[in-house]
């Protein structure tokens, strides 16, 4: 297994500009998943992909963040415009193996420092 | 009430003690429970899951799960300087969306 690819690692913008994020998981996994991670905090889901349909995005701030997982393969996060509060580490993740508890695999993270 | 809610510490331990995280839920129907330790500055990893009541043991870790209670807890023995990190609890809660919720985690210091 490859695992789930991550970029970029690092990004640095001022508020109110624009960033994009990507993310290729574990091949042949339908599901995906995006979270949020502010220091100090856990990870909390922005939104669930299924092949490329969604299915929760309930938590995700829609006036600010879009995310689209073209093709059901790889996905892009994007927020514009950035708020400092947006300062996080952002973590993509697929399901790993088949035993069916949806234990997962997560990619190596963006961290996002809006200044 | 948050639904996964986890003391942030830190747990400062020294080594080869036993070194006991617990996690509680409000969820009373959620059904599998997951422990990911995760370093500074990396993702998290998973270090066991669980689904019934009672005991899970692999190597150091035992992870325990009283539902009457609704909390699951991590113990590791012979605590090492290598086991320190932020550990965290995750929960998929009922309602089927099998989205896990992570609790804040707690961070554990185990000093030589």
């Amino acid at each position: 297994e490859a695992g789930v690819a991550q970029s970029p690692r690092y990004k640095i913008i001022e508020k109110r500009q624009s960033v994009a994020f990507w993310c290729n998981p574990i091949s042949g996994h339908a599901t995906l998943y995006w979270y949020q991670q502010i220091l100090g905090q856990g990870p909390k889901l922005l939104i669930q992909f299924q092949n490329n349909g969604v299915v929760d995005d309930s938590q995700l701030p829609k006036d600010r963040f879009s995310a689209e997982r073209l093709k059901g393969v790889d996905s892009t996060l994007k927020i514009q415009p950035a708020k400092l509060e947006d300062s996080a580490v952002y973590l993509c993740a697929s399901p790993w193996g088949s035993s069916g508890a949806n234990v997962l695999t997560f990619g190596a993270g963006s961290r996002l420092t809006v200044l | 009430q948050k639904e996964v809610e986890q003391n942030s510490g830190p747990l400062s331990v020294p080594e080869g003690a036993i070194a006991s995280l617990n996690c509680t839920y409000s969820d009373r129907g959620s059904q599998s429970f997951f422990w990911y330790r995760q370093y500074s500055g990396k993702s998290p990893e998973l270090i066991m899951f669980i689904y019934s009541n009672g005991d899970k043991e692999d190597g150091r870790f035992t992870a325990q799960l009283n539902k009457a209670s609704q909390y699951v807890s991590l113990l590791i023995r012979d605590s090492q300087p290598s086991d320190s990190a932020t550990y965290l609890c995750a929960v998929i809660l009922s309602g089927g969306s099998y989205i896990p919720t992570f609790g804040r985690g707690t961070s554990l210091i185990v000093h030589p």
